[in-house]
């Protein structure tokens, strides 16, 4: 079974300062998808950046960028000049599909609390 | 706006009641997914449909029962929940023939048992 393991349940960094939360996950598959969700206090999930372990680039989206070690099964977040509309919950998500008819199984880490200060 | 709208945003209700909580998506998806988020826990995932049909199902107690009539509806009918069901309730949804494409989820349903 697959696992996801975020290591740091807080972190808090000052507005404009660069974050990285880190991620790590367990899995036999060699082909799969990994995301980063942000979930603020609206409750909202909401997809903040993904990768596909074939592709050997990091995906960046603005911001945010990832560290994708595949032989380490690690899954970093890099978020830059931080703001303050960062301040959320970010979950760390690993994801292969379900193999009867393609639908999708998400394993989702702990989960990181970031706390951007003004 | 999101895509996946689920009401009500707050529920609470005794242990002895029958409630549903119901999903709606927007986005021509065709699986949809129910999510449990308890405190200091991950997401669990707790059923899956794909096309309508029931294709997971995560080992979730019988007091919760859920229903995809169609592709753009999902609910789950709650009856003699437990203390510890209290947590906030997600539903997604996803196109499952492009399983690189990420779910899209609801603002979620905040449950509380009395």
């Amino acid at each position: 079974a697959q696992t996801v393991t975020q290591s740091q349940p807080e972190m808090s960094v000052q507005e404009a300062e660069t974050v990285t939360l880190s991620c790590t996950y367990d899995t036999s598959e060699n082909n799969y998808y990994l995301f980063w969700y942000k979930q603020p206090p609206s409750r909202q999930m909401i997809l903040v950046i993904r990768q596909e372990a074939y592709k050997q680039q990091n995906a960046t989206e603005n911001r945010f960028s990832v560290n994708f070690q595949k032989a380490a099964k690690s899954f970093s977040l890099k978020i830059s000049d931080s703001q303050l509309g960062d301040t959320a919950m970010y979950f760390c998500a690993f994801m292969k599909p379900l193999i009867i008819q393609g639908a999708q199984k998400l394993v989702f880490g702990q989960g990181t609390r970031l706390t951007i200060n003004p | 706006e999101t895509g996946v709208t689920q009401t009500p945003r707050h529920l609470v209700m005794g242990m002895t009641n029958k409630k549903s909580l119901k999903c709606e998506q927007h986005l021509g998806h065709n699986a949809m997914y129910w999510y449990k988020q308890s405190a200091k826990k991950p997401l669990e995932l707790m059923f899956v449909y794909s096309l309508e049909e029931r294709v997971e199902n995560n080992s979730v107690p019988s007091r919760f029962s859920p229903e995809c009539p169609n592709s753009s509806h999902l609910f789950l009918h709650l009856h003699t929940l437990q203390p510890e069901d209290s947590a906030l309730y997600l539903c997604a949804s996803s196109q499952d023939r492009n399983s690189n494409q990420p779910q899209h989820f609801g603002d979620g349903t905040r449950l509380s048992i009395l």
